[in-house]
């Protein structure tokens, strides 16, 4: 079965302090590993797609990694306005259509 | 391109009662969920489709029913809302193919006294 777990559950930053969040994995078979952010009373809004090991993208103040256990959502000086909850998921290979999602981690950035 | 769209945002229901949740996509998309979102509990996959005329149950599919007439939309019916059914709703959408990323829309507040 597969399994995402993240971590923390919940961060609280002094704006400029950068982190990081983690998403652990167990997966039968990695077709891709998601990024999303979500702001409260919105729906999930995409943020990076990682599909190897060793692979990394970036966006404004966010840098994710891949490992084959695990990744992280690196903030590098964040600003009020990255407080949101960011939520990772896994797709497996083998025709799945269905992504399995962690818990997601609530960031809360204050100025 | 308006993406993803719910209707409605937000509703209350009594126990017994029923209603349609509606989720249309303008992009085509060939593959759509229904998801509910509860405190603490993440995103748990309700029914999903990949194509028109089809659907398939996902992780918590007891009380509620789809379909998927047209391409383009993907319907949530709750058939006898009971006040566990209080939740968030939400629809997402994406492509076939290698390109797994998801679209969600907005989402619909649904409680139920």
């Amino acid at each position: 079965e597969d399994q995402v777990t993240q971590s923390p559950e919940a961060l609280r930053l002094q704006e400029g302090e950068s982190s990081s969040l983690n998403c652990s994995y167990t997966v039968s078979g990695l077709r891709g590993l998601f990024w999303y952010r979500q702001d409260p009373g919105k729906g999930p809004e995409f943020l990076f797609t990682l599909y190897s090991a060793g692979e990394e993208k970036e966006k404004e103040r966010l840098k994710a990694t891949l490992t084959k256990k695990e990744s992280f959502l690196h903030i590098t000086a964040p600003k009020p306005e990255d407080s949101a909850t960011y939520l990772c998921a896994v797709q497996a290979s083998g025709g799945s259509y269905i992504p399995t999602f962690g818990r997601g981690t609530s960031l809360i950035v204050h100025p | 391109n308006a993406g993803v769209t719910q209707t409605p945002k937000f509703r209350v229901l009594k126990t017994g009662q029923s209603m349609t949740l509606l989720c249309a996509q303008d992009m085509n998309h060939e593959y759509m969920y229904w998801y509910r979102q509860d405190p603490g509990m993440g995103l748990r996959l309700i029914h999903y489709s990949v194509g028109e005329g089809t659907t398939a149950k996902g992780e918590v599919p007891d009380g509620y029913n789809v379909s998927r007439l047209k391409k383009q939309n993907f319907l949530l019916g709750l058939e006898s809302a009971a006040p566990s059914q209080t939740s968030v709703y939400f629809c997402a959408s994406r492509a076939s193919g290698n390109s797994e990323t998801q679209y969600f829309g907005p989402g619909t507040r649904l409680l139920v006294l």
